[in-house]
């Protein structure tokens, strides 16, 4: 089954700019979506399609996709962004179709 | 508005049986596919299981298979998951979702299912 890897953990500065990676064989060629986590709170979908943002959430974030790593971007990062942010992808490959990565815990200093 | 409001989740022992029950207003649900998708304490997010619009297709995770059945009502708009042979390692949160082409744009609050003796 597809695979997704993302680091454990990023840590950045207020104002500064998040990356967040996920890594998958050929990803480029998938569509991927991103969800953000707050502690006691369901996920929610802050990138879809590599680079779409569903109404409300701040142009601060945005995607990229290509080769084998998405990326999720958070621009000038506040304080509330702090979270667990997952990537997620379709496998049309195999019956086990939505695959999420592990998960990245974005702390802001 | 979309809500989905999950329900049945408790304590259960090894070897035991739950039923939850995720109940959605706000959409068309006999249009959608629909998902559950768990968390472990501490952990990931983990898909477990999805069911077509009109429930012909059903696909589930492996470590789920054999064990879980997930099923639906559209006259209801009403999502189940029928959990047997439960074991520890499936204490989580149990999300009911839902599915916009390969995306879980809506998710509701979840249910905590604990398999402790």
């Amino acid at each position: 089954s597809y695979v997704l890897t993302q680091p454990p953990s990023v840590s950045v500065a207020p104002g500064q700019t998040a990356r967040i990676t996920c890594g998958g064989n050929n990803i480029g060629s998938k569509s991927v979506h991103w969800y953000q986590q707050k502690p006691g709170q369901a996920p929610v979908l802050v990138v879809y399609d590599d680079s779409d943002r569903p109404s409300g959430i701040p142009e601060r974030f945005s995607g990229s996709n290509s080769g084998n790593t998405a990326t999720l971007t958070i621009s000038r990062v506040e304080a509330g962004d702090e979270a667990d942010y997952y990537c997620q992808v379709w496998d049309s490959s195999s019956d086990q179709n939505v695959v999420f990565g592990g998960g990245t815990k974005l702390t802001v200093l | 508005q979309v809500e989905l409001v999950e329900s049945g989740g408790g304590l259960v022992k090894p070897g035991g049986s739950l039923r939850l029950s995720c109940a959605a207003s706000g959409f068309t649900f006999s249009d959608y596919y629909m998902n559950w998708i768990r968390q472990a304490p501490g952990k990931g997010l983990e898909w477990v299981s999805y069911i077509s619009s009109s429930g012909t297709a059903i696909y589930y995770a492996d470590s789920v298979k054999g064990r879980f059945t997930i099923s639906r009502d559209n006259a209801r708009s009403s999502l189940y998951l029928q959990m047997n042979s439960l074991r520890a390692e499936d204490t989580a949160v149990y999300y009911c979702a839902r599915l916009d082409t390969a995306m879980v744009k809506y998710w509701g609050q979840g249910t905590l299912v604990t398999v402790s003796s």
